[in-house]
């Protein structure tokens, strides 16, 4: 799998909109870009994927750059809910091996 | 999420033999167990995929996966050690890797503590 890189914590308020980079400049091209969370106690939640579209669904925003080079994750007016490690991971279908990183730890203040 | 029930859900050993159990009620074929150590990310151990074994990462030889099932996944620990102690997920997918969806679906974990 190629590697992504990602900063290792962010911080925002509740009701902000928040954009989680994610850098993967050796993505190849049957490669999805695929985010999941994971809240403390819990296992990992996916929250979305892309291949070269923007992608939008109830979690999230999924803003893919036109080389594929980098996405960003929108998440809009979050709340203390919203507070995790936000993973972005990199596969391909048929790629039996699904490679969590450190991800980042979004903290949400009040 | 009750679509995958691990047990037991908090577990503490000392250097003794304990299973996991795992179920899923997703119809998937492939399953999978994650170890996820204090402050790190989760880590592949073990996958499944119509109930055979197609995936073993670099793991000691006192764990053994077994499935008896296509809905079930137990992992059966002998001898812990306390570098055992961590988090383990099941996990399932309709195929390996996630399928057409990419997707997996994790259960909420067992803790193992290791005296």
């Amino acid at each position: 799998d190629a590697k992504t890189t990602q900063p290792d914590s962010m911080e925002s308020t509740e009701g902000e909109t928040v954009h989680l980079p994610c850098s993967h400049a050796t993505i190849s091209g049957n490669e999805y870009i695929y985010w999941y969370r994971q809240v403390p106690l819990q296992g990992p939640e996916y929250v979305t994927h892309g291949l070269q579209q923007n992608t939008t669904n109830s979690m999230a925003f999924l803003a893919i750059a036109s080389d594929r080079k980098s996405s960003t994750l929108i998440l809009t007016h979050v709340s203390l809910r919203d507070a995790a490690v936000y993973h972005c991971i990199l596969t391909n279908y048929g790629n039996e091996k699904i490679t969590f990183g450190a991800g980042t730890k979004l903290t949400i203040k009040p | 999420n009750t679509k995958i029930t691990q047990s037991p859900r908090y577990l503490i050993l000392g250097r003794a033999n304990k299973s996991l159990e795992c179920e899923q009620h997703l119809g998937h074929n492939a399953m999978y167990w994650y170890k996820q150590s204090a402050e790190k990310p989760p880590e592949l151990m073990f996958l499944y995929n119509l109930k055979q074994l197609i995936r073993n990462e670099t793991v000691p030889s006192r764990f053994i996966p077994e499935c008896p099932d296509s809905s079930k996944l137990l992992l059966h620990i002998s001898a812990v050690d306390p570098e055992d102690s961590a988090v383990y997920f099941c996990a399932s997918s309709p195929s390996p890797g996630g399928g057409n969806t990419g997707q997996l679906y994790f259960g909420e974990g067992s803790k193992l503590t290791v005296l």
